[in-house]
């Protein structure tokens, strides 16, 4: 199993400010993947991130808005910039370990007021 | 692209009852893996259980079985002898086989477990 940390837990940012989130795996991992989760809602993938490449981002997330880092094999960070309330989410990251093991990890979310 | 399912957005089921949960997907893919999780308030993302496609069993886990129908593309989860600790959300999930662990939620099941 993989421990993620994850942090801030939660924040609550001003309209046009930025906020980092960061997670931490016990283990080396292959890729990384950040979701959203709009309130009530499912999990959204917002993009999965290589370590030594680009992001690949999904439709409707775009680089300009939510830059990722992933500098090495066990860390990660998702910057929601410019906020805006409709980011007002929980964010989460998750990743698995190892090829063909199907266990996705999560860690424990932040959840994001923008006021 | 797939899609995932989940058309009872809320339940609830008296402690020590049965409870199953619905799950339908969309998919051309042939080989692929299904799964629960389930989010307490806690908003940490824990995994319930996990069906390899390629498996005709259904997957148990102690209180937690499936009932995994490939050709109707179905995918419940039953819940025997609910406790308190169930209530949460249940999020059916798909993923596809050896393509980069990401998972496709459904819209999920947000269940009540009353004493």
């Amino acid at each position: 199993s993989a421990v993620i940390s994850q942090k801030p837990s939660r924040d609550i940012c001003q309209r046009g400010t930025s906020l980092t989130i960061q997670c931490q795996v016990d283990s080396q991992v292959t890729m990384m993947f950040w979701y959203r989760q709009q309130p009530g809602q499912s999990l959204t993938l917002i993009a999965t991130a290589n370590q030594g490449s680009e992001a690949t981002y999904e439709s409707g997330f775009v680089i300009d808005k939510f830059p990722i880092s992933r500098p090495n094999l066990t860390f990660s960070t998702l910057t929601v910039s410019n906020m805006s309330p409709e980011d007002s989410s929980i964010y989460l990251c998750s990743s698995s370990i190892g090829t063909g093991n199907t266990e996705a990890f999560f860690g424990q979310g932040t959840r994001l007021t923008v006021v | 692209a797939q899609t995932v399912t989940q058309s009872q957005p809320e339940m609830s089921v008296q402690e020590a009852e049965t409870v199953t949960l619905s799950c339908t997907y969309d998919t051309s893919e042939n080989n692929y893996y299904l799964f629960w999780y389930k989010q307490p308030p806690s908003r940490q993302m824990i995994l319930v259980i996990r069906q390899e496609a390629y498996k005709q069993q259904n997957a148990t886990e102690n209180r937690f079985s499936v009932n995994f129908q490939k050709a109707a593309k179905s995918f419940s989860l039953k819940i025997s002898d609910s406790q308190l600790g169930d209530t949460a959300m249940y999020f059916c999930a798909f993923m596809i086989y050896n393509a980069g662990n990401m998972l496709t939620f459904g819209g999920g099941t947000r269940l009540m477990v009353k004493p």
